[in-house]
């Protein structure tokens, strides 16, 4: 692994269905992020991690949960999702999640929500 | 409240120069961040400046202007692989970035 890998690469899902994105990155880097990027909308953040076993609520985190058990793998869950849920997700990691840090991407994963 | 703006869309041609603006207003400051995205990938880092003034990295500056709340980023020589989308995204105070919503520059030869 080099970087950041997401799974699945694109998913189809009915609604109400319970689904999780996988992240993973080799960096050891101690902050992660989950952003959705839809057209015409800047990246919006969903969930961040500073370190291992904490977690915080971005920007529109209703209806998403994330864990941080270790420093390398941060998944985001979807409970029940709909169709509004439809996007790209971006997972990304930097190494202290402060000033000047640079954010680094992973592939995306593709979600559309029947 | 936290905004980016940015150009929509940019047309320029092969080996010629070419500006993006990006004002911002953000909740504290740490910094403005330009990433490069290309269609169906993932961003990727370019610049970062949090002092006023001009860095260079290649035929890629970004510019800074604290007092204005105004960032450019300058893409010299162009050539037909920096077509891209161009996202300007300012760092708040809880180091969190801000994005816009990108600005997807045409390259024509």
């Amino acid at each position: 692994i080099a970087g950041i890998t997401q799974a699945p690469t694109s998913q189809i899902l009915a609604a109400g269905r319970r689904m999780t994105l996988r992240c993973t990155q080799d960096m050891r880097h101690n902050a992660m992020y989950w952003y959705r990027q839809d057209l015409g909308l800047g990246l919006r953040l969903i969930h961040y991690s500073n370190t291992a076993g904490t977690t915080g609520k971005g920007e529109v985190p209703d209806g998403y949960s994330v864990s941080r058990a270790n420093t390398d793998d941060f998944p985001l869950t979807l409970a029940s999702a709909v169709p509004s849920q439809t996007s790209v997700y971006f997972c990304a990691s930097s190494a202290q999640g402060q000033g000047g840090d640079t954010q680094y991407f992973g592939p995306g994963t593709r979600l559309t929500v029947l | 409240g936290q905004n980016i703006d940015q150009p929509t869309e940019m047309t320029a041609t092969e080996g010629a120069i070419v500006q993006i603006n990006c004002t911002y207003q953000t909740s504290g400051f740490n910094g403005l961040f330009w990433y490069q995205q290309h269609a169906g990938e993932a961003p990727t880092f370019l610049s970062y400046n949090v002092l006023d003034g001009l860095e260079e990295k290649g035929r890629f500056s970004s510019f800074l202007s604290r007092s204005k709340g105004y960032s450019y980023l300058l893409l010299k020589e162009l050539q037909m692989k920096d077509s891209a989308s161009y996202l300007c995204a300012g760092m708040d105070s809880n180091y969190q970035l801000i994005w816009g919503a990108g600005t997807k520059l045409i390259i024509k030869p």
